[in-house]
């Protein structure tokens, strides 16, 4: 059964410095996603993305974020400077339409120092 | 915004007994409700959903939930627990044409021998 992949899995990175992270969604899926899960917290959705921009964000996607689709196959997202509490657990997720049901991968933990 | 709130942090059950787990959600207009569950160190996979047909889903691992307009609850059941079912589950909601998913607290499952 095809997968959302994610890499790397584990990523450390300096406060203030810049962190990609990376997905592989679904092949023949349309929509894409970012999650965040802060250690013991609950999952929080960042920002949807359909037809190579953004359809929707939260709070919590401020200017210190952004999203690409530079190819076919991959969907990023940046952290341009990264504080302490951006320290989480980072979920892509992919779907077929709108409303249908959100395939995850395995999440990209991030830590920073 | 919707939204879901889920009651009950921790639930522990012995092996072979019924699984319930509680979620209740608040939207202006008719939601669409997932499941999804979280074992250890990976990503969340789709249990079930309910997306304005049956209100009666019937999702993997037997599981299955109900969405009760009355009570505006979608609430989690499995008739037997097995101590594979221990993990994290999460109750979603969105709404038509709506990217942004919201998900609860999450319920941490513990199975008892």
């Amino acid at each position: 059964e095809p997968e959302v992949t994610q890499t790397p899995s584990h990523q450390v990175t300096q406060m203030g410095q810049e962190v990609i992270l990376r997905c592989v969604p679904i092949s023949n899926h349309l929509y894409f996603y970012w999650y965040r899960q802060i250690l013991g917290q609950k999952v929080e959705f960042l920002v949807s993305f359909y037809n190579n921009e953004i359809s929707e964000k939260s709070e919590i996607f401020d200017d210190q974020f952004s999203v690409e689709r530079p190819d076919g196959s991959n969907f990023t997202l940046k952290i341009r400077s990264t504080k302490l509490e951006d320290s989480a657990m980072y979920f892509c997720a992919s779907s077929r339409g709108v409303n249908q049901p959100q395939h995850f991968g395995d999440g990209t933990r991030l830590s920073i120092l | 915004a919707q939204s879901v709130t889920q009651l009950g942090s921790h639930v522990s059950v012995s092996e072979g007994a019924l699984v319930l787990l509680r979620c209740n959600y608040s939207s202006s207009v008719p939601p669409y409700l997932f499941w999804y569950v979280q074992y250890p160190n990976q990503g969340l996979q789709l249990l079930l959903k309910y997306t304005s047909a049956a209100t009666l889903v019937k999702g993997i691992n037997g599981f299955e939930a109900e969405f009760k307009k009355s009570e505006t609850s979608f609430h989690l059941t499995k008739p037997s627990a097995h101590m594979s079912d221990a993990a994290e589950y999460f109750c979603a909601v969105t709404t038509p044409n709506n990217n942004d998913m919201r998900f609860g607290a999450g319920t941490r499952l513990t199975v008892k021998p």
